[in-house]
């Protein structure tokens, strides 16, 4: 049983285009998180979600919104896509939202066209 | 402000040699949190080790161990007698309750590559 899964896996699609990045974790966590990795391997925080509230909201274009559905789920929708949101996305989960471990998600590798 | 230092930005080792990974940190919170994560060439993220900032004692674990230093603000990583296996790029990271809001503040990673 996956314990935080992402779909799609790949994802390859034109400048304009709006997406969406599921997430889901079967972990019981109350946070989770979505993270953007670039081409050089740079990780850095976007979201995080505590029982279906925004806590954290890093500086992102707004063209990003994160939705939670419900404690398990944490979808990312992604409007107008440009080549520069290229990259791998990683949903992570963890028990609280206070330092805990965070257990990843296996990524989204996005291309942007 | 909070920050991840991994100056080592690849390695490369002969199989069975020993590997430090080193990581600095710098935070202004007395209360904080490190770990490690191994991301292999296969691009998931597997978490290593979590530790807080009041306890100091070194950890093993099998081939793995880690050496916490408050006095140098230090967090490295050693693999004895390393294998094909453990190539990877490995992240230190950083939680505190401050600036990072217990949100992980990741350094740019080590990239290892351990020949036969």
């Amino acid at each position: 049983d996956t314990a935080v899964s992402q779909t799609p896996k790949y994802l390859v699609t034109q400048m304009g285009n709006d997406k969406s990045i599921k997430c889901e974790q079967n972990l019981g966590h109350d946070t989770m998180y979505w993270y953007k990795q670039d081409s050089k391997k740079f990780l850095k925080i976007m979201f995080s979600y505590n029982n279906k509230e925004l806590i954290i909201n890093e500086t992102v274009p707004n063209r990003f919104s994160p939705k939670s559905p419900d404690k398990a789920h944490l979808n990312l929708h992604i409007n107008s896509l440009e080549l520069g949101d290229s990259a791998v996305y990683f949903c992570a989960s963890s028990l609280t939202g206070t330092s805990d471990e965070q257990y990843f998600g296996p990524g989204t590798r996005l291309t942007v066209t | 402000a909070q920050k991840v230092t991994q100056a080592q930005t690849e390695i490369s080792v002969v199989e069975k040699e020993d590997v430090t990974l080193d990581c600095v940190y710098e935070t202004r919170d007395t209360t904080y949190y490190l770990f490690w994560y191994k991301q292999p060439p296969s691009g998931e993220l597997v978490f290593l080790i979590r530790r807080n900032s009041f306890d100091e004692q070194n950890e093993i674990s099998g081939r793995y161990s880690w050496n916490f230093q408050k006095s140098t603000s230090s967090f490295n990583f050693t693999i004895t007698a390393s294998q094909v296996v453990d190539s990877a790029v490995y992240f230190c990271a950083l939680s505190d309750l401050g600036g990072s809001q217990g949100n992980l503040i990741f350094g740019k990673g080590t990239k290892l590559s351990v020949k036969p």
